[in-house]
């Protein structure tokens, strides 16, 4: 089963910094997703890649952008937080075969903006 | 617009009843239908899935799920809940043509409590 690291669990920033949410995963896989969680909304779709330097926008794109330069991480960039992105934020990754084998999502990051 | 909609914020069951966790579903075509868990401090874990065939699935630990194409359900259930089955619960969909990309829908969870 592939492993899927998110590099902080626990995050807190300033208004205006920009900043990096990182997922990498151990295996090969094409798909990758960003999601950000939050109660009462449930899972929504940020940015998804699937490739190296390819990005689709999801739902909620706006104040967000990503990069994959290499297969195994896709990083997720706040250009200038602001405390609406206050949220849970989740990695996720599609197995060969597509959603049909399940994701395997992170443990997750939790972003505090103050 | 396609959506998928969990009624129930939260669900009480006492432990060793019947749990129900409902999901309906709004989307054009034949979905893919998934259920997730979410454990406290955790990340989401892949319950089960409908795609074609038998309206019954099962799971991982001991849960299934019905497909009703006429009333667009995708109901959780399992024959008798554990206190360690308490956990948020999300449902799913795939639209048809997403192809390999494999873009999910959430429905906004529903939160399960057993007691003891």
């Amino acid at each position: 089963d592939v492993k899927v690291t998110q590099s902080s669990r626990y995050l807190v920033k300033r208004t205006g910094e920009k900043v990096f949410l990182e997922c990498v995963q151990d295996m090969d896989h094409e798909n990758m997703f960003w999601y950000r969680q939050d109660p009462g909304l449930g899972l929504r779709l940020i940015y998804f890649s699937y490739d190296v330097k390819m990005k689709e926008k999801g739902d909620i794109p706006e104040g967000y952008s990503v990069s994959r330069e290499k297969k195994e991480r896709f990083s997720l960039i706040l250009e200038s937080a602001s405390t609406n992105q206050t949220s849970m934020y989740l990695c996720a990754i599609g197995p060969p075969g597509g959603v049909f084998r399940g994701y395997t999502f992170g443990s997750g990051t939790r972003l505090t903006v103050v | 617009a396609q959506s998928v909609a969990q009624p129930e914020d939260q669900v009480n069951v006492a432990e060793g009843n019947p749990l129900t966790v409902k999901c309906t579903y709004s989307v054009s075509g034949n979905p893919y239908l998934f259920w997730y868990v979410q454990y406290p401090n955790r990340g989401l874990q892949f319950l089960l899935k409908y795609i074609t065939g038998d309206n019954l699935v099962k799971g991982s630990y001991g849960f299934e799920a019905e497909f009703n194409k006429s009333q667009t359900s995708f109901h959780l259930k399992k024959p008798s809940a554990l206190v360690s089955d308490s956990a948020l619960y999300f449902c799913a969909v795939s639209l048809p043509g997403s192809g390999n990309t494999g873009k999910l829908i959430f429905g906004q969870g529903t939160t399960l409590q057993v007691k003891p």
